[in-house]
């Protein structure tokens, strides 16, 4: 069984551009959620989707924006990056139930904005 | 709304000597509580949960938490550290075990030799 994975592990990004992250669920999992990790912080809740539907966000602007395909797995866009996005961006999936099954997470992208 | 307090970021022991990493919460409602674990340039590991029944709880590697209910804390204890416990420690709340976790600012276990 393969577990949560990630892409990419790293990357650098200037101020104003766009970038997208990938995660893709542990297998029978139907429900993804992203978390944004600032340095030295815990993780703070972006958002969830549930059958590719979102289910759920947090108290992040609209530039953040994700997608969930029929396979489940799952993309996190952030349009306009700005300095404060840099950190460690964390995707944990789980299912099949709706919101009553424990989360495993992936090992993160890390993203730094100059 | 909830809200979880970790009373140490960093939380420095020897090895072989015990360790309580404090967590306090705040909710009007029921919760769910986790600890969770993070080593170094890693995701975050699920190391114990409470979700209902006995108020402590206890992982297959000699961590154990208890919850308490009066004083909204679910710390976490182990009475032997190894080097390898060396970690950052989350502990988390969500109103159920799929959804929204709300994450405390961590603690930084440092065992030393």
């Amino acid at each position: 069984e393969t577990g949560v994975t990630q892409s990419p592990t790293h990357l650098i990004k200037t101020r104003g551009q766009q970038v997208t992250l990938r995660c893709s669920s542990q297998s029978g999992h139907n429900t993804v959620s992203w978390y944004q990790q600032a340095l030295g912080q815990g993780p703070q809740f972006i958002f969830q989707y549930y059958r590719e539907e979102e289910n759920g966000r947090g108290n992040f602007p609209p530039r953040f924006s994700g997608l969930q395909f029929p396979n489940y797995s799952s993309e996190l866009n952030v349009n306009a990056l700005e300095l404060d996005d840099s950190a460690l961006y964390l995707c944990a999936s789980s299912g099949p139930g709706q919101g009553n099954d424990e989360q495993y997470f992936g090992p993160g992208t890390r993203l730094t904005v100059t | 709304a909830q809200s979880v307090t970790q009373l140490d970021s960093q939380v420095p022991v020897f090895e072989e000597a015990p360790v309580e990493l404090r967590c306090n919460y705040s909710s009007s409602v029921s919760v769910y509580l986790f600890w969770y674990v993070q080593y170094p340039n890693q995701g975050l590991q699920l190391l114990l949960k409470y979700l209902s029944g006995s108020t402590l709880v206890e992982s297959i590697n000699g961590f154990e938490a208890e919850f308490n209910k009066s004083q909204t804390s679910f710390h976490l204890r182990k009475p032997s550290v190894h080097i390898s416990d060396t970690a950052e420690y989350f502990c988390a709340v969500s109103l159920n075990q799929g959804g929204k976790l709300i994450f405390g600012q961590g603690t930084e276990l440092s065992v030393k030799p």
